[in-house]
């Protein structure tokens, strides 16, 4: 089973508000990832938890805080976002950095 | 800057026939590669990793590495329209998390 579940499927915030993406796996991978995906563009890398602790931040804007809770979780917490951070936020997990990557569904985000 | 470049295409084939995407890199540090379909408005979906020189084949598809030329290639024989999609190459920045993607080739495979 090679399944990572990310929830909302949708989201549209307002400029003002406070929301939060959250990423499950249950395949004990040690290596969790945030991604955004703009339209017609490959995937950027945000942030890279390796055995919960965060171990890569590609230099993101402090309106997106990162969060391990434990090995099977992680969340994106969203605070005054800008309408360009509108995209596709994609979670991913490997058994350990530089393996393979497993992709979540992705949650759709809109902000207004 | 490390780099992935592949062609964006599109790259048109006729059913049944083999699809050849390229990529090249520029970091000979990185040790593992990737290959991911993306359909539009999906995730994008593991379907190759290749981690020594040459060859590895699953089903109808196959990745080749030669990292002297700093080249991964995926081939997909006998395609089927459902193959058509965006093909992203993925390399891994030295032995760390960080993938690098290439920008995308969009594949059609006609009927």
């Amino acid at each position: 089973d090679t399944e990572v579940t990310q929830t909302p499927k949708h989201l549209v915030m307002g400029m003002t508000n406070k929301k939060s993406l959250k990423c499950e796996q249950h395949m004990g991978h040690r290596a969790m990832y945030w991604y955004k995906q703009k339209a017609k563009k490959p995937p950027e890398l945000m942030f890279v938890y390796s055995y919960e602790k965060l171990s890569i931040n590609e230099s993101v804007p402090s309106r997106f805080s990162p969060e391990c809770p434990n090995s099977s979780l992680l969340n994106l917490h969203l605070h005054a976002l800008q309408p360009e951070d509108s995209a596709l936020y994609l979670c991913a997990s490997s058994q350990d950095e530089g393996r393979e990557q497993y992709f979540g569904p992705g949650t759709r985000l809109t902000v207004t | 800057q490390k780099e992935v470049e592949q062609n964006s295409g599109p790259l048109s084939v006729p059913e049944g026939a083999i699809a050849s995407l390229n990529c090249t890199y520029s970091d000979r540090g990185s040790q593992s590669f990737f290959w991911y379909r993306q359909y539009s408005g999906k995730s994008p979906e593991l379907i190759m990793s290749i981690y020594s020189n040459g060859d590895k084949e699953d089903g109808r598809f196959t990745a080749q590495l030669n990292k002297a030329s700093q080249y991964v290639s995926l081939l997909i024989r006998d395609s089927q329209p459902s193959d058509s999609a965006t093909y992203l190459c993925a390399v891994n920045e030295g032995n760390t998390g960080k993938l690098i993607f290439g920008q995308g080739t969009t594949l059609q495979v006609k009927p």
